[in-house]
C-alpha cells in the first residue's frame, strides 16, 4: 500500500503549456504539502494545505495553484510553464499538531514527479 | 542568512566507522528536528525525529540535540555501503508552520 503517491512520475512539457500533478495519501492525515526540489537538490516547500484550508503559500508565482477537493488529495497546476520550472516536485503529508504547540509530527513524501520544460 | 544548515560535504567514511552529520538553525523557537535520507532519484525516507534535548538512539541511528547551542547531530554507527545517501536535515518552525530543510550533506560509504 502506497501512503502518498503521486501522478505523474514524468512530465515533459513544453514553455507555455498547463499541466497538473496530482497526490493522493492513505495516512488519513489532515495536512499536505508541495516542495520543490532543483538541480541542486535544495528543498524548498512551496504550499501547505491543512484540512482543505491553504496554511502556508510562499513566494511562489501565482502561475502555481494548489487545489485540494478533500484532505486526502492535493493537486499543483502550472500555468504557463517556463524552463525555471523544471524540478522534481515532492508531494508530502502529516498531522497538524495541536495549534500553539509549536511541534510538527513527521512528514511523510511521495515519490516525485520530475518535471522537464522543454 | 540559511536558517538551517548542515555540513557542506561530501563526507567520505570507510565501511564499519562512525558517519557523523552535524546541522545547525537560527529560529530558538524550534521545537521538532527530524533527519530524511534520500538516494539518487528517490524521494525523501524520514529515518528519525527528535524532541526534546538529548540523545535518541534508533538501531544503527542517533539523534542528538542541543537546543541551547541550537545544534542537532545524526551518528551512524557501522556505516554500510548502504547508507551511501544524501541526508538532508529538517527543522519545524512553529511560528512559520513550516518544515524548513538545510541544503544536505551526501554521505559516501566505501567498501
Amino acid at each position: 500500500d502506497t501512503a502518498v503517491s503521486q501522478t505523474p512520475k514524468y512530465l515533459v512539457t513544453q514553455m507555455g503549456n498547463d499541466k497538473s500533478i496530482k497526490c493522493e495519501q492513505n495516512l488519513g492525515h489532515d495536512t499536505m504539502y508541495w516542495y520543490k526540489q532543483d538541480s541542486k537538490k535544495f528543498l524548498k516547500i512551496m504550499f501547505s494545505y491543512n484540512n482543505k484550508e491553504l496554511i502556508i503559500n510562499e513566494t511562489v508565482p501565482n502561475r502555481f495553484s494548489p487545489k485540494s477537493p478533500d484532505k486526502a488529495h492535493l493537486n499543483l497546476h502550472i500555468n504557463s510553464l517556463e524552463l525555471g520550472d523544471s524540478a522534481v516536485y515532492f508531494c508530502a503529508s502529516s498531522q497538524e499538531p495541536p495549534l500553539g504547540s509549536g511541534g510538527s509530527y513527521e512528514q511523510y513524501f511521495g515519490p516525485g514527479t520530475r518535471l522537464t520544460v522543454t | 542568512q540559511k536558517e538551517v544548515e548542515q555540513n557542506s560535504g561530501p563526507l567520505s567514511v570507510p565501511e564499519g566507522a562512525i558517519a557523523s552529520l552535524n546541522c545547525t538553525y537560527s529560529d530558538r523557537g524550534s521545537q521538532s528536528f527530524f533527519w530524511y535520507r534520500q538516494y539518487s532519484g528517490k524521494s525523501p525516507e524520514l529515518i528519525m525525529s527528535i524532541y526534546s534535548n538529548g540523545d535518541k538512539e534508533d538501531g544503527r541511528f542517533t539523534a542528538q540535540l542541543n537546543k541551547a547551542s541550537q545544534y542537532v547531530s545524526l551518528l551512524i554507527r557501522d556505516s554500510q555501503p548502504s547508507d551511501s545517501a544524501t541526508y538532508l536535515c529538517a527543522v519545524y518552525s512553529g511560528s512559520a508552520r513550516q518544515l524548513t530543510f538545510g541544503s544536505g550533506t551526501q554521505l559516501t560509504v566505501l567498501p
